[in-house]
């Protein structure tokens, strides 16, 4: 069974600086898609940014990024120029390409910007 | 778009009660599930469907039933509620495509005394 690893329950940064999430994964597959959600105090969940196993270019998305190696299935997330705005918990999600469309989530990072 | 509508918000159940948790979109998602959220331990899922008529069950399944008698609607039946499913719950949907992402509800938050 595919399982999603966050190492990291708590992590803290200061306003402007980068911080990198880290995410690791168990998977038999070849091909696969990952994701990373974030979840503000307001409970609301909200894509980050996501990865098809298939592409070796990591995605990014403004002041989002992902390291993403296959070999290690690793899928850290780094935050670039951290805003209060980032507080929040973090998730990391893999999703199988092909037959139960199963979502399988990390226990999350929680993540609090400081002023 | 009303995205991916959860009723009720909040809900405080007393143990062996039933209840339902409804959850409906409006995208024309394939792909629904639901979700609890527990301090600690993630997201983890109770039951998903791939389309009207088809249901199958997750990592947590027990205490929970659902149905999917429409493409737009995909409501979670607690049939005697106990303490251990206090939680919050998601509802979620896909379009089912490859690198479809989740687009989730605004959760429930449920309370068994």
């Amino acid at each position: 069974a595919q399982t999603v690893t966050q190492s990291q329950p708590e992590m803290s940064v200061q306003e402007a600086e980068t911080v990198t999430l880290s995410c690791t994964y168990d998977t038999s597959e070849n091909n696969y898609y990952l994701f990373w959600y974030k979840q503000p105090p307001s409970r609301q969940m909200i894509l980050v940014i996501r990865q098809e196993a298939y592409k070796q270019q990591n995605a990014t998305e403004n002041r989002f990024s992902v390291n993403f190696q296959k070999a290690a299935k690793s899928f850290s997330l780094k935050i670039s120029d951290s805003q209060l705005g980032d507080t929040a918990m973090y998730f990391c999600a893999f999703r199988h390409t092909s037959g139960t469309y199963k979502y399988i989530f990390g226990t999350g990072t929680r993540l609090k910007v400081l002023a | 778009n009303a995205g991916v509508t959860q009723t009720p918000k909040f809900q405080v159940l007393k143990t062996g009660q039933s209840m339902t948790l409804q959850c409906a979109q409006d995208m024309n998602h394939e792909y629904m599930s639901w979700y609890r959220q527990d301090p600690g331990m993630g997201l983890r899922l109770i039951h998903y469907s791939v389309g009207a008529g088809i249901t199958d069950q997750g990592e947590v399944p027990n205490g929970y039933n659902v149905s999917r008698s429409t493409t737009e609607d995909f409501p979670l039946r607690l049939l005697s509620a106990a303490p251990s499913q206090t939680s919050v719950y998601f509802c979620a949907s896909s379009t089912g495509g490859d690198n479809s992402p989740l687009h989730f509800g605004n959760g429930t938050r449920l309370t068994v005394t």
